[in-house]
């Protein structure tokens, strides 16, 4: 298996501008999260999704963010209007739970974020 | 979830076993153990997880306190690859609602040729 899919690796944008982040969980896997990594903050959760559906958002900063799961495999992360302070590691995770409850979440290789 | 306190860093020597401690004196009877480490710039790696019994799979041993307040993961060989940030992380584990993982800050860990 790939493991978890990321993309793009690295982003840069200007201050203002509409980021949008990818996410390809591995298959068959039905929990995946949105994590976010910053100096001052740590890793810290945002989102995470069950079977496609959100179930905890509470850790999603503010309206400038959404995240959306159209379907087992896809999953986006969008900043609107993005600002500097946004600039940080996006990591996407995915579980699965399953009949022995081997819950162990697989991280992706992250997105750069760097807002200008 | 219970918080965790662990040591910012520590070194190892390559070679020689590696001992991180971890403190959860405040951990009730339903939550469990989770270590995961991240090397650096990469995504956060699952190690092992535990309730009470000792648990060892083919990258680490944890041991856990009979009290439950405290444990120890173990890297028995450690090579420079296991240079990382080692979290340990402390939550329940239940088939829906509580899957979330909360990260501290973690310990550093430093292999040193």
């Amino acid at each position: 298996d790939a493991g978890v899919i990321q993309s793009p690796r690295h982003e840069v944008t200007e201050m203002g501008q509409e980021v949008t982040l990818r996410c390809k969980p591995i298959s068959g896997h039905d929990y995946l999260f949105w994590y976010r990594q910053t100096m001052m903050r740590g890793l810290e959760l945002l989102i995470y999704f069950n079977n496609n559906v959100p179930i905890d958002d509470s850790g999603m900063p503010e309206d400038r963010f959404s995240a959306k799961m159209p379907n087992a495999s896809f999953s986006t992360l969008k900043i609107q209007p993005s600002e500097p302070r946004d600039s940080a590691v996006y990591f996407c995770a995915s579980s699965f739970v399953g009949q022995r409850f081997t819950d162990t979440q697989y991280f992706g290789p992250g997105t750069r974020l760097t807002v200008l | 979830d219970a918080k965790t306190t662990q040591p910012p860093s520590m070194d190892c020597a390559e070679g020689r076993a590696a001992n991180l401690p971890c403190n959860h004196s405040t951990i009730s009877g339903n939550e469990y153990v989770y270590w995961y480490r991240q090397i650096h710039s990469q995504g956060p790696q699952y190690i092992i997880h535990g309730l009470k019994n000792n648990e060892t799979n083919e990258m680490a041993s944890l041991i856990i306190t009979e009290d439950r307040k405290s444990s120890t993961l173990i890297l028995p060989h450690a090579t420079l690859r296991d240079t990382a940030v080692y979290y340990c992380i402390v939550r329940v584990k239940t088939y829906f609602g509580n899957e979330k993982l909360t990260f501290g800050t973690g310990t550093r860990l430093t292999i040193i040729p």
